[in-house]
């Protein structure tokens, strides 16, 4: 079973610049996460998506920061303008999604994002 | 000026040996708590998981230890090994509140000395 695909692995970018991830997950999850992980800390969640629709995005700061799923498969997650504190490994990872028997998350490995 | 991540516990082993890795939670409402490695390079891989309504669970070489009394953690490696080097993090869910959130713990670095 192929996991999760992300692309780039790495960018760096000066501040002020723009960027875009690109995430595709397994075939048949129904929900889709995207995690900032900086460095030193443990993962943390900027939005979900279940299908095509957002279930949480109270942690995405929404002035620079913009995702989307339309066809509720492959997703991409965009930063403009980016700053310094921006710099950090952008996870994406999937999961069959709710009423399914399992949470379970399978991650991918991750874009590492330099912002200079 | 550049951003600096916070500095990880670490845990130097020498292989061969049981490893203890320990965390804290906050939230008494999950329903489950997991252990995940991650190797350079790597997102995060799921090791093992645990009910909230149980105490003990072992798997191949570990054993998740959980006190809901203080709260703590435990993720136990039998008979360390070199391939065990990596961040082990431990993370929280609640199923039906925030909608199966994962909330992770700050990271522990283990290093197994051959």
């Amino acid at each position: 079973e192929a996991g999760v695909a992300q692309s780039p692995r790495y960018k760096i970018i000066e501040k002020r610049q723009s960027v875009a991830f690109w995430c595709n997950p397994i075939s048949g999850h129904a929900t889709l996460y995207w995690y900032q992980q900086i460095l030193g800390q443990g993962p943390k969640l900027l939005i979900q998506f279940q299908n095509n629709g957002v279930v949480d995005d109270s942690q995405l700061p929404k002035d620079r920061f913009s995702a989307e799923r339309l066809k509720g498969v492959d997703s991409t997650l965009k930063i403009q303008p980016a700053k310094l504190e921006d710099s950090a490994v952008y996870l994406c990872a999937s999961s069959l999604g709710p009423g399914q028997g399992t949470y379970e998350q399978y991650f991918g490995p991750g874009t590492r994002l330099t912002v200079t | 000026g550049e951003s600096v991540g916070l500095h990880l516990p670490t845990l130097s082993v020498q292989e061969g040996d049981n490893s203890i890795i320990n965390c804290a939670y906050s939230n008494s409402a999950s329903d489950y708590f997991i252990w995940y490695k991650q190797e350079s390079g790597k997102g995060p891989q799921f090791i093992i998981d645990i009910r909230s309504n149980m105490d003990k669970r072992q798997g191949q070489r570990v054993t998740v230890l959980l006190n809901k009394t203080v709260k703590h953690l435990s993720l136990q490696i039998a008979a360390t090994q070199p391939g065990d080097s990596a961040v082990y993090f431990c993370a929280e869910i609640s199923l039906y509140n925030q909608g199966g959130k994962l909330i992770f713990g700050q990271g522990t670095e283990l290093s197994v000395k051959p």
